[in-house]
């Protein structure tokens, strides 16, 4: 049963676009929603997490946005250069939890 | 600082056979927890343990076994191999006693094929 929805599955953008990625998510107990990058021949590495209490989060070109009555939260990269061209993952984690649920993951490609 | 180290990087076995892998964590990272990722099911939780205790487990046959050594080091072993367990399976380490106030931190993976 796949608690976290992640759309497209692959997205290409132009260098300097902003790409969105969309997650929703049905589990309320959820309360910690991070997003992972997987570069080819690597394991996911985290690139930024948000708590539900704030409806948006950046850290430099990423940016996570939450609407918690929707059960939703997005991910834009701005200014994507084609170094950003990866697998993005987002997941969630529950109230004292040990398990991350992911998305299916999303297949960016920035071209020059 | 070292990061998350799995070994072997590569394996092909036969179905019915039985395979080990093992995992170093991020030194002083008390929490490791194991995914298997395929291409059709995504990123899929198996276990994670915590000081030598296995505190959740996913949904996977009982084939699926893990433990953790007192160094923090761990080993997942699938028994009586079938060809859907063609995958890559991931360690993650914490150094938090509960995932969800840290960051895990992947290692690259054992990439397993079963013929």
């Amino acid at each position: 049963q796949q608690q976290v929805k992640q759309s497209p599955q692959s997205l290409i953008v132009q260098k300097g676009g902003i790409p969105i990625i969309n997650c929703a998510y049905e589990n309320t107990a959820f309360d910690y929603f991070p997003w992972y990058q997987q570069f080819p021949g690597k394991g996911p590495a985290l690139l930024i997490a948000i708590r539900p209490d704030v409806s948006e989060k950046k850290e430099g070109r990423f940016t996570i946005s939450f609407n918690k009555s929707a059960k939703q939260f997005s991910l834009h990269i701005m200014d994507s250069q084609p170094g950003d061209s990866a697998t993005y993952f987002c997941a969630a984690l529950e109230t004292s939890g040990s398990r991350l649920t992911f998305g299916e993951g999303t297949q960016l490609t920035v071209n020059p | 600082k070292a990061g998350v180290t799995q070994t072997p990087r590569y394996l092909i076995k036969t179905r019915g056979q039985q395979v080990t892998l093992s995992c170093s964590p991020i030194s002083g990272h008390r929490s490791v927890s194991w995914y298997q990722q395929t291409p059709g099911q995504g990123l899929q939780f198996l276990f994670e343990y915590f000081s030598e205790t296995q505190r959740n487990k996913g949904n996977f046959p009982g084939r699926f076994s893990g433990r953790q050594f007192s160094n923090s080091r761990s080993e997942m072993n699938v028994s009586t191999l079938e060809l859907g367990d063609s995958a890559l399976y991931l360690c993650a380490s914490s150094l938090a006693s509960t995932v969800n106030t840290g960051e895990l931190f992947f290692g690259e993976g054992s990439r397993l094929t079963v013929l």
